[in-house]
């Protein structure tokens, strides 16, 4: 199973939005809509941000939100913020599952 | 709220074996499905097994199988990943993360165990 790709890095200003592609094949983006989004920040484990391609969990702000079509997954950050800096991972279930290769946000 | 807490940090030499631990609180082991994801210095994540409940065996990850099996102590609700024949690029974060029943997401991560891979 090879790892889903991802953008290696995405910046924007405070208040603006980013989006992070996701980009796997119909065995697995494309096949479930079991996307999910973690987000990493430095020396930390993942959190959860989004589950089912666009559920957020309690706790995580609307501002973020995910989507998809065909076999690419997206996770939109909306009014960036500076602890939005991080890494985010996107992951889809495939019978088993597999993680994408990781994008850096930036908060210029 | 489901709390995972990891061993410490390991070193062992190639060709060796580690164990993993992974103590949950908040729920029984019973309650979820416990799975394994690894992270190498400056790397991604890589997700190595974990339990699927509706067949009711853990699954691995097709890289790892026959060098890592994955097991639980329902009495301590403590889960265990063990590694056999270590080589450097094993050395990584090794995370224990859970699915409620019925999910295909990671709810809850612990806080990562160390493993060094050196001769």
């Amino acid at each position: 199973q090879s790892a889903l790709t991802q953008p290696r890095s995405v910046s924007g200003s405070p208040g603006q939005s980013v989006t992070i592609s996701c980009t796997g094949t119909s065995s697995d983006v494309g096949g479930y809509n079991y996307v999910s989004w973690y987000q990493q920040h430095p020396g930390k484990a993942p959190k959860l941000m989004i589950y089912d391609v666009s559920k957020r969990p309690s706790g995580v702000p609307d501002r973020f939100s995910g989507s998809k079509s065909g076999n690419t997954a997206s996770l939109t950050i909306s009014g960036l913020q500076a602890e939005d800096e991080a890494d985010y991972y996107c992951c889809s279930y495939a019978g088993s599952y597999v993680f994408g290769t990781g994008t850096k946000v930036t908060v210029l | 709220q489901v709390q995972l807490v990891q061993s410490g940090a390991e070193v062992k030499k190639p060709g060796a074996s580690v164990k993993v631990s992974c103590k949950v609180s908040g729920y029984t082991l019973t309650e979820l499905s416990m799975h394994w994801v690894r992270q190498a210095p400056g790397k991604g994540l890589e997700w190595m097994g974990g339990f699927d409940p509706e067949d009711g065996e853990t699954i691995y990850a097709q890289k790892f199988q026959g060098r890592v099996t994955m097991t639980e102590d329902t009495s301590t609700d403590t889960a265990y990943m063990e590694l056999s024949s270590l080589r450097s690029e094993d050395t990584a974060v090794y995370y224990c993360a859970t699915q409620k029943y019925s999910s295909s997401h990671f709810d809850y991560w612990g806080q990562g165990t160390l493993v060094t891979v050196s001769s």
